[in-house]
């Protein structure tokens, strides 16, 4: 049973162009989260997705970041005109039900803005 | 609200214990601990829910303590491979994650 599948695992943009990454869930896994993660901090929440569904976007900020978990398909996370600030990596995780039955994280997208 | 975290980091020798405390200032209805290593995805280890329910790791242990929103995380006869950064988060629905403890275990 493969676990989530995250890719690109590194990303090289250059400052102004668009980002996408993408995350596909554990089989049998219908919710989908995304983090923000700094070197040397925490894990940021960014967004929980449903199927066709955003159900809470607290954390993604009001510009230029966009998220999407289609019927078919993995989710997207979507970065447009980047700015060097948002090099970071990013994880997805995902989890069958509910959050209670805890999370699987993919590996991550190291996102560098050059 | 960001869950509170501590200490922020410990260093242990093999074989010895540790206790990792997480704080919340709202009322919990489930803790998840997680552990990540560098450069890698957090691995989940437990989660407790309110009355009392753990679902996780066979060598670590945790507590919960509702009342005072609290939870904290036992590793006890300390192993190398322990080492890591080791995260908790509270719900419902999505986690909001601590800032971490960094575990450091030497030989």
């Amino acid at each position: 049973n493969a676990g989530v599948m995250q890719n690109p695992r590194h990303l090289v943009r250059r400052r102004g162009q668009e980002a996408r990454l993408r995350c596909s869930p554990m089989k049998g896994h219908s919710h989908v989260y995304w983090y923000r993660q700094l070197p040397e901090e925490g894990l940021k929440f960014m967004v929980y997705l449903q199927k066709e569904n955003i159900i809470d976007e607290s954390g993604m900020p009001k510009e230029r970041f966009s998220a999407e978990f289609p019927k078919e398909g993995p989710s997207i996370l979507r970065i447009q005109q980047v700015v060097r600030g948002d090099s970071a990596a990013y994880f997805c995780a995902s989890s069958p039900l509910r959050s209670e039955d805890g999370y699987t994280f993919g590996s991550g997208t190291r996102l560098t803005v050059v | 609200q960001q869950p509170v975290q501590s200490p922020q980091a410990v260093i242990l020798r093999e074989g010895e214990d540790a206790v990792i405390n997480c704080s919340s200032s709202k009322a919990l209805y489930s803790v998840h601990w997680y552990r990540q290593k560098h450069g890698e995805a957090p691995v989940f280890l437990m989660i407790l829910l309110k009355g009392g329910e753990q679902k996780g790791h066979e060598k670590i242990s945790a507590s919960f303590n509702e009342k005072k929103q609290q939870s904290s995380l036992y590793l006890t006869a300390s192993q190398l491979s322990y080492s890591g950064t080791y995260f908790c988060g509270t719900g419902p629905l999505r986690l909001i994650f601590g800032k971490g403890t960094k575990l450091s275990v030497k030989p």
